[in-house]
């Protein structure tokens, strides 16, 4: 299983709602990624899990808000977002840190749209 | 800190024809390298990568790119390029030493195949 899988593939929330956002990978990596991907554009690091513990944050706004309840899940928490959120969210992994040997797999990505 | 630059946004390329996408990086320190295809709403898929060895290194989908250090560059390659190959190319760069996380897109390349 070499599968990063990200649920739900869409979303559409309005400006007042909160949502979660959902990753999974069951390769046994230890360090998993949040990017925002806008339109045309190469994807940005938000987050990055090491061990289930938060090692970067790059100065993502607060009205997100990541979550790694086990080695193998990842979530992201949205409140009170705003229309330029609006991104294509990817969920990554690696064996660790370091990338290992294999680099960094990636989900499908969450389609979210803002209204 | 490293930099990628893809130096051509879009690459219109005829059914059947070579293609070589270019990819170009700057760092003060050893580098892994990595290119990602991304189709139309889809997350990012893993096509080569450049660890170290051989500097020819071959990929799926019939792709290969060459690792040419005093060059700094690491230029994606396919001798006969199919519809299904029309995607997002996303060259990116990571520090090969502990504790690097981090991985520098190239802004892409948008392959068009022309039928």
């Amino acid at each position: 299983d070499t599968e990063v899988t990200q649920t739900p593939k869409h979303l559409v929330m309005g400006m007042t709602n909160k949502k979660s956002l959902k990753c999974e990978q069951h390769m046994g990596h230890r360090a998993m990624y949040w990017y925002k991907q806008k339109a045309k554009k190469p994807p940005e690091l938000m987050f990055v899990y090491s061990y289930e513990k938060l090692s970067i944050n790059e100065s993502v706004p607060s009205r997100f808000s990541p979550e790694c309840p086990n080695s193998s899940l990842l979530n992201l928490h949205l409140h009170a977002l705003q229309p330029e959120d609006s991104a294509l969210y990817l969920c990554a992994s690696s064996q660790d840190l370091t990338g290992g040997r294999s680099g960094a797999f990636f989900g499908q990505g969450t389609r979210l749209t803002v209204v | 800190a490293q930099s990628v630059t893809q130096l051509d946004s879009q690459v219109p390329v005829f059914e059947e024809a070579p293609v070589e996408l270019r990819c170009n990086y700057s760092s003060s320190v050893s580098v892994y390298l990595f290119w990602y295809v991304q189709y139309p709403n889809q997350g990012l898929q893993l096509l080569l990568k450049y660890l170290s060895g051989s500097t020819l290194v071959k990929g799926i989908n019939g792709f290969e790119a060459e690792f040419n250090k005093s060059q700094t560059s690491f230029h994606l390659r396919k001798p006969s390029v199919h519809i299904s190959d029309t995607a997002e190319y996303f060259c990116a760069v990571r520090h090969s030493g502990a504790g690097s996380y981090q991985l520098t897109f190239g802004k892409g390349t948008k392959l068009s195949v022309i039928p």
